[in-house]
């Protein structure tokens, strides 16, 4: 089965800080990205779907480069509730592969 | 209420038990998925399941797992014969509910099984 890497991190910023994460995938054929969202011990939760011509919602953006099969997230002026896992998922078939996720700490 | 309800939240076994899992949709979805996520680790795909029999299933789903939805209600991942590897969080999801051409997946909050 393909694979979806990520930066596991962690990342400390400060409250209002611009963050970013990557993510690196390597089925070519893959259609569908999303960045999801974990709490600690709890489900993941859709947080974005990512299309083609890059897509913002509020303070998050997201951007795909199909050709580097390069996915990412950027967060600006970080709320303490950011503070989360952030999961890079794609398609693959039917199913969706989750990478090991990126964990975000915001600190006042 | 939630969009998947998941029973037992969590429930503690001996190995070589058998354990099922259940999973509840409020609403009509096509693809049923079984994840599951051992602690620390990433959220693994097991299986998913769509009209009524198994669209893909991964290299952990072996033929100690097997899922079935009997009652078109209830849908349930039996594990026959645990082992303690199986200590994990196993998350139900759901997606492409009727009339929608999304993949997205929604979760259930899981139900987390510890094996003695």
């Amino acid at each position: 089965r393909k694979e979806v890497e990520q930066d596991p991190g962690p990342f400390n910023v400060p409250e209002g800080a611009t963050v970013a994460f990557n993510c690196t995938y390597s089925n070519s054929a893959s259609q569908s990205f999303f960045w999801y969202r974990q709490d600690c011990r709890k489900e993941p939760k859709l947080l974005m779907s990512v299309y083609s011509s890059g897509n913002e919602d509020g303070r998050f953006t997201a951007q795909l480069n199909r050709a580097s099969q390069y996915i990412s997230l950027l967060i600006r002026d970080s709320k303490l509730s950011d503070s989360a896992t952030y999961l890079c998922v794609v398609n693959e078939g039917t199913a969706l592969i989750f990478g090991k996720g990126t964990t975000l700490s915001v600190s006042s | 209420e939630p969009e998947v309800t998941q029973t037992p939240s969590h429930q503690v076994t001996q190995m070589g038990q058998e354990v099922i899992l259940r999973c509840v949709p409020i609403s009509n979805h096509l693809y049923f998925y079984w994840y599951r996520q051992i602690l620390g680790q990433k959220v693994e795909f097991l299986v998913s399941f769509y009209n009524n029999e198994i669209s893909e299933k991964s290299e952990i789903f072996d033929d100690q797992f097997s899922v079935e939805r009997p009652d078109g209600s209830n849908f349930t991942l039996k594990i026959r014969s645990t082992k303690l590897e199986d200590s994990a969080m196993y998350f139900c999801a759901v997606t492409g509910q009727e009339n929608s051409g999304a993949n997205v997946l929604t979760f259930g909050a899981g139900s987390r099984l510890t094996v003695l």
